[in-house]
C-alpha cells in the first residue's frame, strides 16, 4: 500500500494568511495526486488533480505543486469559506489511498 | 450537472449484508468514467472501497475485496454496493462518486453521503 501522510494535522490561521499543507507519499506517485476540501457534514470537494491542475470553478487562490513523494497545497490568501479539512489522495496504484487530513481552523 | 444520490438502510445488523444504491443524473453511466464507493469513519478516515466501469471492469480495495460486490445497471443509470458479513467496524458514512476514465482515479462528483450503522 502507498501511505499518504499529511502535515500538519491541524493548522490555525487568520483571514488573509498564506497557508501551505504538505502531503508525503511512502513511494513515488509521479503526479498522480488529488486534493479535496471537506466541510462538516458534506462530501469532499475536488480542488486539484494531477498534483497541480485546478478543477473547474475552484478559486485561483488554491494551487498545488510537487511530484514524486512530496506535494503541497497552497491557499494564497485564506478566506472565511476556506476553513475546512483538506485531504490528499494518490491514484498511482490500484489501491487508492487518502491522507489523514489537515484541519484549517480560525486563529 | 452530474449529480449522485445514494440510498439504502441506515441500520444493518451484524453479519448481514449492507446494500446501497447510487442513482446518477445528468450523465449516462455508459458514456464513460469509472463509478466508485468510498467510506469515511472518524478512526480510519477516508477509505476507498472500489470502482467499476459500465463494461464490468472493477477494482477493489484488497482489504475488503472478499466481502464487496459493485455492479451497474445501465438501464436505470444506477450502480450498487453490497458489503457482506458486516461488523461494527463497517459503520461509516458511505459515498458514491464518479471517477476518471481510468480504474485508478480521483473523484470529481460525490454524493452527499449516508451514515450506515452496524448494530443489533
Amino acid at each position: 500500500d502507498i501511505q499518504m501522510t499529511q502535515s500538519p494535522s491541524t493548522l490555525s490561521a487568520s483571514i488573509g494568511d498564506r497557508v501551505t499543507i504538505t502531503c508525503r507519499a511512502s513511494q513515488s506517485i509521479n503526479t498522480w495526486l488529488a486534493w479535496y476540501q471537506q466541510k462538516p457534514g458534506k462530501a469532499p470537494k475536488l480542488l486539484i488533480y494531477s498534483a497541480s491542475s485546478s478543477e473547474s470553478g475552484v478559486p485561483s487562490r488554491f494551487s498545488g505543486s510537487g511530484s514524486g513523494t512530496e506535494f503541497t497545497l497552497t491557499i494564497s490568501s485564506l478566506q472565511p469559506d476556506d476553513f475546512a479539512t483538506y485531504y490528499c489522495q494518490q491514484y498511482s496504484s490500484s489501491l487508492l489511498t487518502f491522507g489523514g487530513g489537515t484541519k484549517v481552523e480560525i486563529k | 450537472q452530474v449529480q449522485l444520490q445514494e440510498s439504502g438502510p441506515g441500520l444493518v445488523k451484524p453479519s448481514e449484508t449492507l446494500s446501497l444504491t447510487c442513482g446518477v443524473s445528468g450523465y449516462s453511466i455508459t458514456s464513460g468514467y469509472y463509478w466508485g464507493w468510498i467510506r469515511q469513519t472518524p478512526g480510519k478516515g477516508l477509505e476507498w472501497i472500489g470502482n467499476m466501469y459500465h463494461s464490468g471492469t472493477a477494482y477493489y480495495n484488497p482489504s475488503l475485496k472478499s466481502r464487496v460486490t459493485i455492479f451497474i445497471d445501465t438501464s436505470s443509470n444506477h450502480f450498487y454496493l453490497e458489503l457482506s458479513s458486516v461488523t461494527a467496524a463497517d459503520t461509516a458514512v458511505y459515498y458514491c462518486a464518479r471517477g476518471d476514465h481510468y480504474g485508478y482515479s480521483y473523484f470529481d462528483f460525490w454524493s452527499q453521503g449516508t451514515l450506515v450503522t452496524v448494530s443489533s
